[in-house]
């Protein structure tokens, strides 16, 4: 595609629920980033793809969040048993190869609200 | 460690002059720079690789100084089209993990 897509764009749940959030990349871009971002805050880094390969999970704030990536296109990023501290903006990312020297290229990103 | 942003926040009237400065306490591989606007995705503007690479396009350039971990984005001649919240974002060596600067909230007013 264009660009990054992200769906859904916004997520409601109550607390305790489990979501799926997804992230389409650019067609071709090897690598495939998540980040979370807070209110009046910079994106944090969650986790990183090369391929199908998860080579970063550094991020991930607690064994309740997974992210995968099968067939090393789309990419999901998975949030179990949801807490109030999970509602932030969840962006997902693109470049064409390895993150730290190629430009990363952002959806719109999904905002998810806990209840 | 996140880097540092300087200013937090700016405000310019159309056609003034900007610096912003982004400082890292660990060493860099490379930096990034991002504009985001309110309720909209980072948007990439330039990416600098080497130790006093200085890249521009338009009216908005940067420069990367290796050895003091710092790099500034310059906007000259400010445009409204220009307001947002401008973010660094550095890799260390070792990993291609991003990490964010602490953001620099542009203002433009005509």
């Amino acid at each position: 595609g264009a660009g990054v897509s992200q769906s859904p764009r916004y997520k409601v749940a109550k607390r305790g629920q489990d979501v799926a959030l997804r992230c389409d990349p650019i067609s071709g871009h090897v690598s495939l980033f998540w980040y979370q971002q807070a209110l009046g805050q910079g994106p944090e880094f969650l986790t990183y793809f090369q391929n199908e390969a998860q080579l970063d999970k550094s991020g991930l704030p607690s064994d309740r969040f997974f992210a995968e990536r099968p067939e090393g296109s789309v990419s999901t990023l998975k949030i179990q048993r949801t807490q109030q501290e999970d509602s932030a903006v969840y962006l997902c990312a693109s470049s064409r190869g390895e993150g730290r020297g190629q430009p990363q290229h952002f959806g719109d990103g999904t905002r998810l609200s806990i209840l | 460690q996140q880097p540092v942003q300087s200013p937090q926040a700016v405000i310019l009237r159309e056609g003034e002059d900007a610096v912003i400065n982004c400082s890292s306490s660990k060493a860099l591989y490379s930096v990034h720079w991002y504009r985001q606007k309110h309720g909209e995705a980072p948007v990439f503007l330039m990416i600098l690789l080497k130790g006093g690479e200085q890249k521009g396009h338009d009216k908005i350039s940067a420069s990367f100084n290796e050895k003091k971990q710092q790099s500034s984005l310059y906007l000259t001649a400010s445009q409204l089209s220009y307001s947002g919240t401008y973010f660094c974002g550095t890799v260390n060596f070792g990993n291609e993990k991003l990490t964010f600067g602490t953001g620099t909230r542009l203002t433009i007013i005509p």
